[in-house]
């Protein structure tokens, strides 16, 4: 198994669809992460949970709905997304998630379109 | 708010050429990341700088971290084409910032055959 394993590669949704994106490290880490990637901007953090705890969210809007059930699974639950939602979803974990020099092992990431 | 640029956006050069890509920020930073990022894939760390004036060598790599730990460069000697990427530099605040990396918004390197 890779060290961080993100399903489903590819995703076209509705803007009425519900739709959930999974995350699983193998790494034995005790942070998670979900990143935002789209054209022309930075990444962009969404949120961090430090031991399955949330301890960062940056102003996401509600539609976006993170979960953490322990320390190897993170899910980011998705609403009624807009079509500028469309982006590039990136999940990292790290060892741990304070300190200066914490080191981020990414997935792959879950292209996803909404229509 | 701190600024972090990346620079140049784009660069296209041919295999065997050197090269330098640069990160400037406003602010000091504790450490610097660089990651690299292949098309259809999740960004890839590789390397930390943590001391101003730090230089650290990664086979035709070498990056180093600003005196006054402002800013960053990646100088990449005899490219190749499995080079090809974005490459991004992060910027971490420290303390208890909860690895809120703070990353530029990259530079595309495409080194032709």
């Amino acid at each position: 198994e890779t060290g961080v394993t993100q399903t489903p590669r590819h995703l076209v949704m509705g803007m009425t669809n519900k739709k959930s994106l999974k995350c699983e490290q193998h790494l034995g880490h005790n942070a998670m992460y979900w990143y935002k990637q789209s054209a022309k901007k930075p990444l962009e953090l969404m949120f961090v949970y430090s031991l399955e705890e949330r301890v960062e969210n940056n102003s996401v809007p509600s539609r976006f709905s993170p979960e953490c059930p322990n320390s190897s699974h993170l899910f980011l639950h998705l609403h009624t997304l807009q079509p500028e939602d469309s982006a590039l979803y990136l999940c990292a974990s790290s060892q741990d998630a304070g300190g200066s020099a914490v080191k981020l092992f990414f997935g792959s990431g879950t292209q996803l379109s909404v229509l | 708010t701190q600024l972090l640029e990346q620079s140049p956006q784009f660069l296209s050069i041919q295999e065997g050429e050197n090269l330098t890509v640069y990160c400037n920020s406003s602010s000091v930073f504790s450490s610097l990341q660089w990651y690299r990022q292949e098309p259809g894939e999740g960004p890839v760390l590789l390397v930390t700088v943590v001391t101003g004036g730090e230089v650290k060598k990664l086979k035709r790599l070498t990056f180093q971290f600003g005196d006054a730990r402002k800013d960053s460069s990646l100088h990449i000697t005899a490219a190749q084409t499995g080079d090809t990427g974005l490459y991004l530099c992060a910027p971490n605040a420290g303390g208890t910032s909860y690895g809120k990396l703070t990353f530029g918004q990259g530079t595309i390197l495409t080194v032709h055959p």
